[in-house]
């Protein structure tokens, strides 16, 4: 059993919808969850960033943790273009990913104008 | 903000080189990473280090090496390079662990090396 499941996709929706992302995990011990964003051909970027279970919002971003289902999620809301790309989630148990951070293999997004 | 550069953006090397790749960033950050991304495998974590001349083995040490002489410069090295090394290599480096919120790690822009 893989530690981090996300759906690879491609998601494609229409511009102005809402996005749903998800993974699920079956490491007890995580505590810290991200959410990065990749363009194509460059480095992943820190979207969202959370401890424990629960809900974080920045601006059309809302990040959810559900530590009793082992599953997180990323919305989006009022999706545009520009949103389009691969959005990797990653967790750690220790702050600052300091053993290192474990990825789910991304879900590549399309948003279509 | 933080910085975190990488010393070339493509590298094309042969089969058996020594290649070097270099990773330095300008947040004063105690813990750097190298990871290696591949479609389908996503990023997979190859060593780490928590301070200068240390170092971890993460998910997928073989074939590869590491050097850390200053905090902000954090070297992979591929001893004698093979085909199935070709990837994007991704450098990255945070805070020691404290717990905080905006502690996480920040990535540079990659390195995709093929190795010929």
């Amino acid at each position: 059993q893989k530690e981090v499941e996300q759906d690879p996709g491609p998601l494609s929706v229409p511009e102005g919808a809402i996005v749903s992302l998800n993974c699920t995990y079956s490491n007890s011990a995580f505590q810290y969850f991200m959410w990065y964003r990749q363009y194509s051909r460059k480095g992943p970027e820190l979207l969202m960033y959370t401890y424990s279970s629960g809900n974080k919002e920045d601006g059309r971003f809302t990040a959810q943790v559900d530590k009793s289902s082992k599953y997180i999620s990323l919305f989006i809301r009022d999706s545009q273009p520009s949103d389009s790309a691969t959005y990797l989630c990653a967790m750690s148990a220790r702050g600052g990913g300091a053993d290192g951070l474990t990825f789910g293999k991304g879900t590549h997004l399309i948003i279509q104008p | 903000d933080v910085k975190v550069t990488q010393s070339s953006r493509y590298l094309v090397k042969r089969t058996g080189e020594k290649v070097f790749l270099e990773c330095v960033q300008d947040m004063d950050h105690e813990n750097m990473f190298w990871y290696r991304q591949d479609p389908g495998l996503g990023l997979r974590l190859i060593y780490f280090s928590y301070d200068v001349k240390m170092k971890e083995k993460g998910d997928i040490p073989e074939g590869y090496s590491v050097s850390r002489e200053k905090k902000e410069r954090f070297s992979l090295i591929l001893e004698s390079a093979s085909t199935n090394q070709t990837s994007m290599y991704l450098c990255a480096s945070s805070l020691w662990s404290s717990g905080r919120a905006t502690d996480t790690q920040y990535f540079g822009p990659g390195t995709r090396l093929t190795v010929l």
